[in-house]
């Protein structure tokens, strides 16, 4: 079956950076491409972008261009994200989700980050 | 602040339908077919229960089910259980080739 699964909760100080890895299993990771969504504490669902796994090719949504960064490790079917310059409202939970016809079908447990002095 | 727009909330008694609107315009729910919807119960993750405007994923019950009439897509909820009880949230491709939710919607069963 199809698993998505994130890495830990981060706790970093304001400054700082963090990786986000959202390992799959149970398909060719290279076939499905692979999204991101920002959950604020107590907030809605916010689309960050996506991430061609075939050609690495990421695309990002208004206000994630800046400090935001896709990346893959085909070679084990995992996909990243990166924040820099960790800022306060960046603290929310972070979840991988898999395409699925133009959905997203399955999603990673989530991962939350949180920035704090 | 989202491009699409839901009520803040929908409530029903158990048995009875409710609907949930997510109402966008020409640039996203009335351009494009891919309209979808996510069921998130608080501390979970958000499970896909229609893709495509009214296609509903294996596993998702029939009770649920979706539509769109222009710049507006709905989400309807037959025979309303406890276990519904949750937040709804819509989303749409849009013409920038982006996606877009909208804010969500809390479902309580009265």
């Amino acid at each position: 079956q199809v698993l998505l699964v994130q890495s830990g909760s981060e706790l970093k100080k304001p400054g700082a950076s963090v990786k986000v890895s959202c390992k799959a299993s149970g398909y060719t990771f290279t076939t499905y491409a692979m999204n991101w969504v920002r959950q604020a504490p107590g907030q809605g669902l916010e689309w960050m972008g996506w991430i061609n796994t075939n050609t690495g090719n990421p695309t990002y949504a208004q206000g994630f261009t800046d400090r935001f960064v896709f990346s893959l490790d085909t070679s084990v079917g995992t996909a990243y994200l990166q924040i820099s310059s960790l800022k306060a409202e960046d603290t929310a939970l972070y979840y991988c989700a898999r395409e699925y016809s133009s959905a997203w079908g399955y999603w990673g447990q989530g991962t939350l980050v949180t920035v704090s002095s | 602040q989202s491009a699409l727009t839901q009520p803040a909330s929908v409530s029903g008694s158990p048995g009875q339908s409710i609907t949930i609107s997510c109402t966008g315009t020409s640039s996203d729910i009335g351009g494009y077919n891919y309209v979808s919807w996510y069921q998130q119960h608080p501390g979970k993750a958000p499970k896909l229960m229609i893709y495509e405007v009214s296609y509903r994923p294996s596993g998702v019950s029939n009770r649920f089910s979706g539509s769109k009439s222009g710049n507006t897509a709905s989400l309807s909820i037959s025979g309303l259980q406890a276990e519904d009880e949750a937040d709804y949230y819509c989303t749409s491709h849009t013409s920038s080739n982006f996606y877009v939710f909208g804010p969500g919607t809390k479902v309580t069963v009265l």
